[in-house]
């Protein structure tokens, strides 16, 4: 069965940092490119970060870019989010992804982890 | 950046009726569209992935179609159980774009 365990949501100030993690289990990780996306408090899902299955290649949208960094440490099937220069509106539920076999569709998520930022 | 606009934001149906939902995307994606159930306190779930691909376990009620730029996602014969947000999500491009959600509720 795979499972997607997320951890590591807090209350940060604004222009704070926090690192997220996403112990995977029931599948290949390091077969699988993952991602993460976030869904804010009006239910919006926004796509955050992508990693390739061996970690050569990031991807991330211009909201975040330069901020975050995804990481992945497939010993440890386990994979990460480092954010810096946290803004109000990070303020979010992080969901890590496993992206399907063939194609990218996210088939299975993480119960998700909550990062508030205010001060 | 393509933009994917999702309608209606809301529906309310009684059991047994019809329900379609649409996304519109501002460019060709070929089929790469997936759509998502997502009920109160659970991650999204995937019922059709790229491809209008139902996964496997998924009940034969739910089906999607399109290809480009207008897609549609139907439940036929809606349950109590359908009540959840549905979103759908275009994987064609990055940055990868979700619409904004439909709730649906049960009459």
């Amino acid at each position: 069965e795979v499972q997607l365990v997320e951890s590591g949501g807090d209350l940060v100030k604004p222009g704070g940092s926090l690192k997220l993690s996403c112990a995977a289990s029931g599948f290949t990780f390091s077969s699988y490119g993952m991602s993460w996306v976030r869904q804010t408090p009006d239910k919006r899902l926004e796509w955050v970060a992508t990693i390739s299955s061996g970690g050569s290649y990031t991807y991330y949208p211009d909201s975040v870019k330069g901020r975050f960094t995804i990481s992945r440490d497939n010993a440890k099937n386990t994979l990460y989010l480092q954010m810096s220069s946290l803004k109000s509106e990070d303020t979010a539920m992080y969901y890590c992804a496993r992206h399907g076999a063939v194609r990218v569709s996210f088939d299975y998520w993480g119960q998700g982890t909550t990062l508030t930022v205010s001060s | 950046e393509t933009t994917v606009t999702q309608s209606p934001a809301s529906l309310s149906v009684a059991t047994g009726e019809k329900v379609t939902i649409r996304c519109i995307t501002s460019t060709d994606i070929d089929d790469d569209m997936n759509w998502y159930q997502q009920k109160p306190g659970e991650p999204p779930k995937l019922l059709i992935s790229e491809g209008n691909t139902l996964r496997p376990g998924v009940p034969s009620r739910f089906s999607s179609s399109g290809y480009g730029t207008d897609f549609v996602f139907t439940i036929e014969n809606t349950l109590s159980e359908d009540v959840a947000d549905y979103y759908c999500l275009q994987s064609d491009n990055m940055p990868y774009t979700f619409g904004g959600g439909t709730k649906l509720e049960i009459k």
